[in-house]
């Protein structure tokens, strides 16, 4: 049973150039979130997405944008790129039960680099 | 605002003893909170969750304590082993919105 799968597993990037990461979920999982983790600390929440549409969104600027296809995979888009957004970007899918979210499962990330 | 931290930032024990890693969370609204292994260069592992109508929770030789009443929360690993070695978050859930994470307790074990 394949878990959460991002790719790519590592991005080098250019200051201004614009970035798209993407996730696949566990198979059964209908929900589909994004964290950016920097060096040293604990994930942040960026957004959320449930059947195709954005359902929560954490403190980040509108350069971070994202998707969720029909199949429920989802991708996250960041343009303008700045050297601060150099971090481990995490997905996370789980199982929307219509009160709680379950078996919040993470994928290994994709390294960002920005130069 | 919501946040959840870490007592302490590095934890070392010695194989096969039993390790404690504690978390405090400032949201009484909290429902659910998780535990997550993190190894270097991977993604968050799930180990054990808990929900605030429980206050203890057993998984295979991990234990999640849950006091409500200071808010705090806290991972029991039992006989420690090299494998444990990684970086611990706890993570808490308010009506099944998003993750709020600490930054993390570094758990050294040591032969």
């Amino acid at each position: 049973d394949a878990g959460v799968t991002q790719s790519p597993t590592h991005l080098i990037k250019t200051r201004g150039q614009q970035v798209t990461l993407r996730c696949s979920p566990k198979s059964g999982h209908d929900t589909v979130s994004w964290y950016q983790q920097a060096l040293g600390q604990g994930p942040q929440f960026i957004f959320q997405y449930y059947e195709e549409e954005e359902r929560q969104r954490g403190n980040f600027p509108d350069r971070f944008s994202g998707h969720q296809f029909p199949n429920y995979s989802s991708e996250l888009n960041v343009n303008a790129l700045l050297l601060g957004d150099s971090a481990l970007y995490l997905c996370a899918s789980s199982l929307w039960g219509g009160q709680w979210n379950y078996g919040y499962t993470f994928g290994s990330g994709t390294r960002l680099t920005v130069v | 605002g919501e946040s959840v931290g870490l007592h302490l930032p590095t934890l070392s024990v010695q194989e096969g003893d039993n390790s404690i890693i504690n978390c405090a969370y400032s949201n009484s609204a909290s429902d659910y909170f998780i535990w997550y292994k993190q190894e270097s260069g991977k993604g968050p592992q799930f180990i054990i969750d808990i929900r605030s109508n429980m206050d203890k929770r057993q998984g295979q030789r991990v234990t999640v304590l849950l006091n409500k009443t200071v808010k705090h929360l806290s991972l029991q690993i039992a006989a420690t082993q090299p494998g444990d070695s990684a970086v611990y978050f706890c993570a808490e859930n308010i009506r099944a919105s998003k993750l709020t994470f600490g930054t993390g307790t570094r758990l050294q074990v040591t032969l």
